[in-house]
């Protein structure tokens, strides 16, 4: 199986700040790799594909980067709204894995 | 715009089968989407469970392949779940979800981009 590790697990952050989420493949696996945001009590929401591509009606202030073993995930202005746990999915291969999850709370 | 509902007991007995339902709504079940099932223990991440095709073709984690079973009934526009010999390790909330490809520079991606709000089951005697 291919192990996904975030980091950190979680931040505290203030609204307006830039924050970015790592995510770190155990092998290559391109750019088949999604972001998902998951509130508390609700079910995760995809937000990036590919990497790098924004779900339809996510927010331009939600960006994704990396190919191979490294991705990043980068909100530019922290909202209210934002505040939850984000996870990195690989699609790569069989089984599917998930990041261990990066929580964001409020500074 | 799709939807996913999950249905099923709530509480399941110690070496016994946890079964639940998906409803699809909104799209049909026979499209070129795969069906899947992902759990998350209370606190914990995400675990990938398996999939299904309307055609019947499925993937299964190898972790728990042994004890899954994943179905689809096209009549009713639904998939379901089977999870046998359960033990308190499987309590989790389960989430039913679409599995759809997009197109990047050429390349398909697919991967969960609707899911259904999640049922918590809980394994207790």
């Amino acid at each position: 199986d291919i192990q996904m590790t975030q980091s950190p697990s979680s931040l505290s952050a203030s609204v307006g700040d830039r924050v970015t989420i790592t995510c770190r493949a155990s092998q290559g696996i391109s750019n088949y790799l999604a972001w998902f945001q998951q509130k508390p009590g609700k079910a995760p929401k995809s937000l990036i594909y590919a990497a790098s591509s924004l779900q339809s009606e996510v927010p331009s202030k939600f960006s994704g980067s990396g190919s191979g073993t490294d991705f990043t995930l980068t909100i530019s202005s922290l909202q209210p709204e934002d505040f939850a746990t984000y996870y990195c999915q690989q699609y790569n291969s069989y089984p599917r894995t998930f990041g261990g999850g990066t929580k964001v709370e409020i500074k | 715009q799709v939807q996913l509902q999950e249905s099923g007991p709530g509480l399941v007995k110690p070496s016994g089968t946890l079964s639940l339902t998906c409803a699809v709504s909104g799209g049909s079940i026979s499209s070129t989407n795969w069906w899947s099932w992902i759990r998350q223990p209370p606190g914990k991440g995400l675990e990938w469970i398996g999939e299904i095709y309307h055609s019947g073709g499925t993937n299964y984690n190898p972790s728990l392949k042994s004890r899954v079973t994943v179905s689809v009934d096209k009549s009713k526009n639904q998939f379901s779940l089977k999870l046998r010999s359960v033990t308190a390790a499987d309590t989790a909330v389960y989430y039913c979800a679409r599995k759809k490809r997009y197109f990047h520079e050429s390349s398909g991606h697919e991967f969960e981009d609707y899911w259904g709000q999640g049922t918590l089951v809980t394994v207790s005697s």
